[in-house]
């Protein structure tokens, strides 16, 4: 069975200084690994998905992500944090077997204060 | 503009009245799923569609049914509504079904089962 953990529940961070969103993964197969970030009563927006090729992913907003094959981690990162980066956000993996359904994190609260 | 709608956004009911939680794309995507968020759980997977009158069951299906008559639509329906389904529900959808294919999510459901 497939499985994500995301270790913080929340991450504080000052506005300019660099972020780190942590998360691991369990998948039988090739791993497709996904970032998605919800604000306050909104739906989740996709962020970036790591797919094959290059280990570090870049996505919207400034982020970007490592794949770490040998640690099964895709932490989350972007050098400078602003204020309005404060949401929730979550890691998902989907294998490329069975119904390929996406198996999603509990999700870590990202404050960035002024 | 491309989107996937929810309807309603926000639902109070009683135990035991059926309800039905409408999902609707206009991406001509085939593959369509349903979550559940509940805090410190992440989103758990109810149902999904691979196209149209081909339906699966989740990691979370008990208590819920669906349908696929048309692509675009993918209906929620709960028969017989009870406390431990009050939460907050995802439609999402993606062009297929491949692992690579970024899923699309709509704004979300909140209900709250009485």
């Amino acid at each position: 069975a497939q499985s994500v953990a995301q270790p913080e529940d929340q991450v504080n961070v000052a506005e300019g200084n660099p972020l780190t969103v942590k998360c691991t993964y369990s998948v039988s197969g090739n791993p497709y690994l996904f970032w998605y970030v919800q604000y306050p009563n909104r739906g989740l927006q996709f962020l970036l998905k790591y797919i094959t090729g290059d280990n570090l992913v870049k996505g919207s907003y400034g982020f970007e992500a490592e794949f770490n094959k040998s640690q099964t981690s895709f932490h989350l990162k972007k050098p400078s944090a602003l204020v309005s980066d404060s949401a929730l956000y979550f890691c998902a993996v989907r294998a490329d077997t069975g119904r390929r359904a996406l198996t999603f994190g509990s999700g870590t609260r990202l404050q960035v204060q002024p | 503009e491309a989107q996937v709608t929810q309807n309603p956004r926000y639902l109070i009911t009683v135990t035991g009245k059926k309800l039905t939680v409408t999902c609707s794309q206009n991406m001509n995507h085939e593959y369509m799923s349903w979550y559940r968020q509940d805090p410190g759980l992440g989103l758990r997977q109810i149902y999904y569609s691979m196209n149209v009158e081909v339906t699966d069951k989740g990691d979370v299906p008990e208590g819920y049914k669906v349908s696929r008559k048309e692509k675009r639509n993918f209906p929620l329906i709960l028969e017989s509504p009870s406390p431990n389904q009050t939460s907050l529900y995802f439609c999402a959808s993606s062009l297929s079904n491949r692992a690579q294919e970024t899923q699309y999510f709509g704004p979300g459901t909140r209900l709250l089962v009485l």
